[in-house]
């Protein structure tokens, strides 16, 4: 079975602390993507990132940092020095099948930084 | 370059009805999926076309169907709607190559389906 769970349903920080998001991602596969989505109230899924299986190497854009572990099955997501604009739902997501035409997104996060 | 676009954004309709969602695919990307979000929930995948042609589909019945025309545009039809239907509808367009789905996708703000 395939299954994303994000156990953080919701987050509240206050701006400029640094937040981590969890995702546990559970596949027989071998090759998979896995990827995190923002969505802001207006409803549109924004691309974040994107990780194929084979890559465990972690990576920083600016103030947000993924951790890719197969070990664990864990893929987080960190953002430092959060800010208000920060605030949204994020979704971690997972995509399988011979030509990557399965997709399995976890509940969400949803995260509020205060001022 | 355009995103992706959907519409209608808001529809009402009764139980027993029928619905027809659109969506146009960004420019470059030749397929499309479509997801069910309910309120507080992740999206669910419901099916991928590709060369007009479904080729992926979720755990959702036959009658959630759909369309892909020559300009990689897309439609989501939805037979015999139930109370349960009632969710943010989700288009995202992304490209295949050489077989492939490269896996990223750009998302629409959504059709938001309300089942009376």
């Amino acid at each position: 079975a395939q299954k994303v769970t994000q156990a953080q349903t919701e987050i509240s920080v206050v701006e400029k602390e640094d937040v981590t998001l969890d995702c546990v991602y559970e596949t027989r596969d071998t090759t998979y993507y896995l990827f995190w989505y923002k969505q802001p109230p207006s409803g549109e899924l924004v691309f974040l990132i994107r990780r194929n299986s084979f890559d465990e190497q972690n990576e920083i854009s600016g103030r947000y940092s993924w951790n890719f572990q197969k070990s664990t099955s864990s893929f987080n997501f960190t953002i430092t020095a959060s800010q208000v604009v920060d605030s949204a739902v994020y979704f971690c997501a997972l995509i399988l099948g011979y030509n990557f035409n399965k997709f399995y997104f976890g509940s969400g996060t949803k995260l509020n930084v205060k001022p | 370059e355009t995103g992706v676009t959907q519409s209608p954004t808001h529809l009402i309709k009764t139980r027993g009805q029928q619905v027809t969602l659109r969506c146009s695919s960004q420019s470059g990307h030749n397929t499309v999926s479509w997801y069910q979000q309910a309120l507080g929930q992740g999206p669910q995948f419901i099916f991928q076309y590709y060369r007009e042609e479904e080729n992926g589909r979720g755990n959702f019945p036959p009658r959630f169907s759909g369309l892909q025309f020559p300009n990689y545009s897309s439609e989501l039809n939805v037979n015999a709607l139930e109370l349960d239907d009632s969710a943010l509808y989700l288009c995202a367009s992304s490209l295949t190559r050489g077989g492939t789905n490269t896996g990223e996708l750009f998302f629409g703000e959504g059709s938001r389906l309300t089942v009376l």
